[in-house]
Order: structure tokens, then sequence, then C-alpha cells
């Protein structure tokens, strides 16, 4: 069973940094893209970031780019975001998910809360 | 890049209903288009890939169709489980855009 969970979350000042985790059992982890997506309170879905199996391929939404940088280690079947100069708007539900061939999310997550507030 | 919108932003229908949503890319993207379902409080769940391949395990009662620009998701008789927020997503390259979303609920 595909089983994807999230940490990392919590509440930051504006400005500020975080990296968020995503722990990855139950399939060849290497052999699969990952993304991560956000929804903010009572919004709809965001794609964020996705990289490649290999982690060769990375790419980001204009939103997010140049702050945040996406990684993963193989060895340890972890995914990562790294958050850069936070701001509210960063302010979300922060899920990874399973990425395969058409950038299909097919496993999702439970997600993890970033709060960016003063 | 390719914005998805999606008609209507919400809906209500009665259980047995055929619902049909509406997702609308501003440039082709020949059939590279997913459906997710999301429940309230919970977490988003993969429906059909590809604009019409339904992922293992969903019901029969849901379909999609289309290509290029327009694409649709029907729900040929809706279910009370079937509450839930529809997003489509563009699925062909980066930005992986999704749409606003459909809210659907029992009338």
């Amino acid at each position: 069973e595909v089983q994807l969970l999230e940490s990392g979350g919590g509440l930051v000042q504006p400005g500020g940094s975080l990296r968020l985790s995503c722990a990855a059992s139950g399939f060849t982890f290497s052999s699969y893209g990952m993304s991560w997506v956000r929804q903010a309170p009572g919004k709809g879905l965001e794609w964020v970031s996705f990289i490649s199996g290999s982690g060769v391929g990375t790419s980001y939404a204009d939103s997010v780019k140049g702050r945040f940088t996406i990684s993963r280690d193989n060895s340890k079947n972890t995914l990562y975001l790294q958050m850069n100069s936070l701001t509210a708007e960063d302010t979300a539900v922060y899920y990874c998910a399973r990425t395969y061939s058409g950038y299909v999310l097919d496993s999702w997550g439970q997600g993890t809360l970033v709060t960016v507030s003063s | 890049d390719i914005q998805m919108t999606q008609s209507p932003s919400s809906l209500s229908a009665s259980v047995g209903d055929r619902v049909t949503i509406t997702c609308r890319a501003s440039q082709g993207i020949t059939n590279y288009l997913a459906w997710y379902q999301q429940k309230p409080g919970k977490v988003p769940k993969l429906l059909i890939y590809a604009a019409s391949t339904l992922q293992s395990g969903v019901p029969s009662r849901f379909s999609g169709s289309g290509s290029g620009t327009d694409f649709t998701l029907t729900i040929s008789s809706l279910q009370p489980e079937d509450v839930a927020t529809y997003y489509c997503q563009r699925s062909n390259s980066a930005p992986f855009t999704f749409g606003p979303g459909t809210k659907v609920d029992i009338k």
C-alpha cells in the first residue's frame, strides 16, 4: 500500500524558512516523480512543484519560483520542500503526491499545515 | 501559461441525477487532463486521467470525455457519497495547473 507522510509544518514568521518532508513507503520511490500541492484555507488546489524520479528534473509554480526548492533522497525514500522568504500567502496545507506518467497525482499524503504569521 | 476554468462553480442536484462538470483549457492540451475529487475535510483523490481513463477502484458512474480544450466529467447517477469538490488539472507540462473547482452537493 502506498503511504505518504508529510511533516515539518508549523507556525513561522513572515520572511522565515521551513523545510517540509514527505516519507514514502509501499512503492519503489525512485521510479516515480513526486509533487507538492498546496491548499490555502477554504481555497482550491494549487500545484507547487515537481521533481523527477532521479531528482534531475524539477519545475515550480511562478508563485514560489526562486523561494522554494524541491529535492529528494532516494536512499531515504524522502521528498523535501525547502521554503524560504515565506509570506502570509504561503499559508496552506501542503500535500505531497506521487506523480506518474502524464504528471498525474495518483496518491496523496494527509498534508501538513504551514501558517505564516507574526 | 495555460489557464484552466471550470463551470459551474457549484451545483446542487438530487440523488440519481446525471451531473456534468465542464473544464476548459485556454490552449489545447490534447488529452492530458485529470479529474480529482475532494470530499469535505479529506485528501484529494484521483478519479480520471488521460481525460477518460477511470482510475482503479473508482465507481463506473464517473466518466470523463473531451480533448483539446474542452473536457467534461459526468456522474451518471449522483449518490450522497459524491458530495465533494471536483477539480480538473492539466497534466501535459508544467505548470500543472488545477481548475478552480466545482462544488457538488445534494438538493
